[in-house]
């Protein structure tokens, strides 16, 4: 199993550009999530994604948009990407009522 | 908000001694507890987690305690070895669906 798979695994862009970090899991998951982290700052929610079909905004959207393509994928879309988003983006997934969350191995994201 | 903290930003321990990594949480609503493994470049890992009606959880080499009293969370982590070198994260569920992540702490482990 692959578990959570997310591309690209690095990226720079200049500001004003826009950018698609994608994720896929293949554990049949009903919950997806996007985090970013930032030094000292632990992980915050951007957006998630409880079931197929339905999105809700986290602690930080401002600046982001998500798609639940289908149950397996759950993109992230930077429309004019800010220094103030390069971070480091983390892309999980669990099951409905569970807590243990899968992580993908992340996206390093920096604007420039 | 409810936030998770953590008190100890880095932790220094030598190969084969125990390691204690703390942590606060401040939702007593809370009714679960998560802690995550993050080594260098990759996403976090589960460890080990503890629901509310427990004070305490045993894994492999590690073992949580939790203190509701003083919502104190803990990891040891028995005999610890370099592949131990990580940053560890808490995480509370403020009794919703989510996880909210403290801001972790780096174990390093020395010879």
């Amino acid at each position: 199993n692959a578990g959570v798979t997310q591309t690209p695994k690095f990226q720079v862009l200049k500001t004003g550009q826009s950018m698609t970090l994608q994720c896929a899991q293949d554990m049949n998951h009903n919950s997806m999530y996007w985090y970013r982290q930032d030094p000292g700052m632990g992980l915050r929610l951007i957006y998630y994604s409880a079931s197929e079909g339905t999105t809700d905004k986290g602690e930080v959207p401002n600046g982001y948009n998500v798609s639940r393509l289908n149950k397996r994928e759950f993109s992230l879309r930077l429309e004019s990407a800010a220094p103030s988003q390069t971070s480091v983006y983390f892309c999980a997934s669990k099951w409905t009522g569970d807590y243990g969350y899968t992580f993908g191995s992340g996206t390093r994201l920096t604007v420039v | 908000g409810e936030s998770v903290g953590l008190h100890l930003p880095t932790l220094s321990v030598q190969e084969g001694d125990n390691s204690i990594i703390n942590c606060a949480y401040s939702n007593s609503a809370s009714d679960y507890f998560i802690w995550y493994k993050q080594e260098s470049g990759k996403g976090p890992q589960f460890i080990i987690d503890i629901r509310s009606n427990m004070d305490k959880r045993q894994g492999q080499r590690v073992t949580v305690l939790l203190n509701k009293t003083v919502k104190h969370l803990s990891l040891q982590i028995a005999a610890t070895q370099p592949g131990d070198s990580a940053v560890y994260f808490c995480a509370e569920n403020g009794n919703t669906d989510k996880l909210i992540f403290g801001t972790g702490t780096r174990l390093q482990v020395f010879p």
